[in-house]
């Protein structure tokens, strides 16, 4: 099947820096990506949409200047974390449809476990 | 917005069959799905149901759909221990995105 890559898996960063996380579609193109954000032992809170060659659509509540995001190329979605700090410790988890198909399968990466000390 | 509603937590033992369920508000959803995540991995798809089926089976799994009661519920039959997980249900935030809502998740203890 499909499959969505994650990196890093995991990060540990000092507050007041910023982390990249990168997502990539390995065998499939994704107009769009998804980021969600979960906090332990709770559900996924969609963050955002990632968009291919356009701005992502950012979900209320959540800092499209804290949380950039870029959707270069129709394989590849990074999520930068700027100005980390203990707060934002959390896993992130990408997710991509092949073709950019609105129903079928959805594929997760295996997720980025950020730390911020 | 979409709302999806789960029990938090389900204990059975080994061999018997677990039953979660699940509750969603947008009756436009045209997939509804369940999700398995393991402690500290990310998020495996168990199954999809197109929102026009009542049930589906896939091996040991089963869904069930309910429209007019807008409820969803997986069953897995004979409950082995490697089942013990945090199982998801997920819909479509509106019908014409690709974006899912994800309901809080049910932690499934199976017990031997």
């Amino acid at each position: 099947g499909a499959v969505v890559s994650q990196h890093p898996s995991w990060v540990i960063c000092k507050s007041g820096t910023s982390v990249k996380i990168e997502c990539r579609s390995l065998d499939f193109q994704a107009t769009t990506m998804f980021w969600y954000r979960q906090f332990p032992k709770q559900s996924l809170m969609l963050m955002a949409t990632s968009n291919e060659g356009s701005k992502a659509t950012y979900e209320q509540g959540v800092e499209k200047d804290k949380f950039l995001i870029n959707h270069a190329s129709l394989t590849l979605s990074t999520l930068t974390v700027t100005s980390a700090h203990p707060e934002d410790s959390s896993f992130y988890i990408c997710s991509a449809r092949p073709g950019g198909r609105v129903g079928g399968e959805l594929f997760f990466g295996e997720g980025s476990r950020l730390t911020v000390l | 917005g979409e709302d999806v509603e789960q029990s938090l937590f389900l204990s059975v033992r080994e061999g018997d069959s677990s039953v979660i369920n699940c509750t969603y508000t947008d009756s436009s959803s045209t997939y509804l799905y369940w999700y398995k995540q393991e402690p500290g991995a990310g998020l495996q798809l168990l199954t999809y149901i197109f929102s026009n089926m009542d049930m589906k089976q896939d091996q040991r799994l089963t869904v069930l759909l309910n429209k007019k009661d807008k409820h969803l519920s997986l069953r897995i039959a004979d409950t082995q221990t490697g089942d013990s997980a945090i199982y998801f249900c997920a819909a479509h935030g509106s019908s014409n995105t690709g974006k899912l809502i994800f309901g809080q998740g049910t932690t499934l203890q199976v017990k031997p």
